[in-house]
């Protein structure tokens, strides 16, 4: 099956720097990898998703980059801000497969300092 | 349009009892997704289902826990005489399809069981 690891585990930043979150997946099959925030007892939000037939998609403050060859794609937040702070998770998985459940990094932590 | 809801939002059950939480999806979507997420760790999935069947159960317990998504009414994660270690959050989601673009899964408030 699918396994997704997720660097660093806590990301302490500066506000207004940039915020740069990695993972890696060993499904060389997986085609679909979104982004999801969680705010401390709330539910995960989508906030950017990315399919493997793209290398790169932005969406205002943030970015998201696949290097399929690698396996590995990243989060870019810029210009952060107090609100960015949150557990930040990637995932990844094969849609249409038939087994279509989201395999999802341990999660980071981001602190934006203000 | 609604979001994905669940219910109940916290559930408190003793050892040896049975837990339904219920999972309605966004109106118009037909896939559901159960996860399970345990302090300070993130999601495993569990279960996802279509009306009537279960396409993939691979992340769920063999034994005690069960799912359902009748044709009508919301879906049941159900699990048999709990013990401690199943307190957790319980996130259901949902999708429109499972492709064309329309398999983002949008999460609902989760169910936070705790077993005493």
């Amino acid at each position: 099956g699918e396994n997704v690891e997720q660097h660093p585990s806590t990301l302490s930043v500066q506000e207004g720097d940039s915020a740069v979150i990695k993972c890696t997946y060993s499904d060389s099959a997986s085609n679909y990898f979104p982004w999801y925030k969680q705010e401390l007892g709330k539910r995960p939000q989508l906030i950017i998703d990315i399919r493997s037939n793209v290398g790169e998609k932005k969406d205002q403050r943030i970015a998201v980059t696949l290097n399929k060859t690698a396996k590995h794609f990243s989060l870019h937040i810029t210009e952060t801000q107090p609100e960015d702070s949150a557990v930040y998770f990637c995932a990844a998985t094969l849609v249409g497969g038939g087994a279509d459940g989201l395999t999802f990094g341990k999660g980071t932590h981001l602190i934006i300092q203000p | 349009n609604a979001g994905v809801m669940q219910n109940p939002r916290h559930l408190v059950r003793r050892r040896g009892q049975e837990a339904r939480l219920r999972c309605s999806p966004m109106k118009g979507h037909s896939h559901v997704y159960w996860y399970r997420q345990l302090p300070e760790e993130g999601l495993k999935f569990m279960v996802y289902l279509q009306k009537e069947n279960i396409i993939d159960e691979s992340g769920m317990p063999k034994e005690r826990f069960s799912a359902e998504f009748p044709k009508e009414g919301p879906s049941i994660l159900r699990i048999q005489q709990v013990v401690r270690g199943d307190s957790a959050a319980y996130f259901c989601a949902s999708s429109s399809s499972n492709s064309g673009g329309k398999e983002t899964q949008y999460f609902g408030p989760g169910t936070r069981l705790l077993v005493l």
